[in-house]
């Protein structure tokens, strides 16, 4: 099994450039989440979502959007990019009733210059 | 809401004494309570959980937790500490109710031969 596969490894943008991280997994897991990992403040939430067409904002969601039109897949936009989005993202899925919590992709290292 | 707190940075130890890394949680409802370790430049990866049950639970690697309700505590434990687990450390919570995991800021766990 492949996992939670993420997409690109990494990448460097300008400031006000877009772009989607793409983010799959194979296990059909229902639950899919995005991540961001600042120095020093953990995981923050961007968006989640609990099956295909629904998704519900995080703690912090501002500059992002997601979609989830399929159960694998659960990208993430970025418009307009900022400094401030540098960061790793991470993405993660889960089954409900699993008991072994998320299973996370390797992550995708963004710098916005 | 729920909430994690890891107060402490980073821990040094040395090897083959015993570890402990500190968390606290706070949670509406009973918790399901995670840890995970991250390496460098990879993705997150499950150690060990409490749902239900016996308050000390084992994981991966030796790890050990114990769950204490009436300090709302979580605290990651392993007898005898080796160099290799060296990393960074997450503790995680979620509400019964909820549909996502709340992180901690993270622990950097240094152990010296």
């Amino acid at each position: 099994n492949a996992g939670v596969t993420q997409t690109p490894k990494f990448r460097i943008l300008k400031i006000g450039q877009s772009m989607t991280l793409q983010c799959a997994q194979d296990m059909n897991h229902n639950y899919m989440y995005w991540y961001r990992q600042d120095p020093g403040m953990g995981l923050k939430l961007i968006y989640y979502s609990v099956g295909a067409g629904i998704t519900d904002k995080g703690e912090v969601p501002n500059g992002y959007n997601v979609s989830r039109s399929t159960t694998e897949d659960f990208p993430l936009r970025l418009e307009l990019a900022a400094p401030s989005q540098t960061s790793v993202y991470f993405c993660a899925s889960w089954a409900a009733g699993d008991l072994y919590g998320y299973t996370f992709g390797s992550g995708t290292r963004l710098t916005v210059v | 809401a729920q909430s994690v707190a890891q107060p402490e940075d980073q821990v040094n130890v040395a090897e083959g004494n015993p570890l402990t890394v500190k968390c606290t949680y706070s949670v509406s409802g009973n918790p399901y309570l995670f840890w995970y370790v991250q390496y460098p430049n990879r993705g997150l990866q499950f150690l060990l959980k409490y749902i239900t049950g016996d308050n000390l639970v084992k994981g991966s690697y030796g790890f050990e937790a114990e769950f204490n309700k009436s300090q709302t505590s979580f605290h990651l434990k392993k007898p005898s500490a080796l160099v290799s687990d060296s990393a960074l450390y997450f503790c995680a919570v979620r509400g019964p109710l909820n549909n996502d995991m709340r992180f901690g800021a993270g622990t950097r766990l240094t152990v010296k031969p």
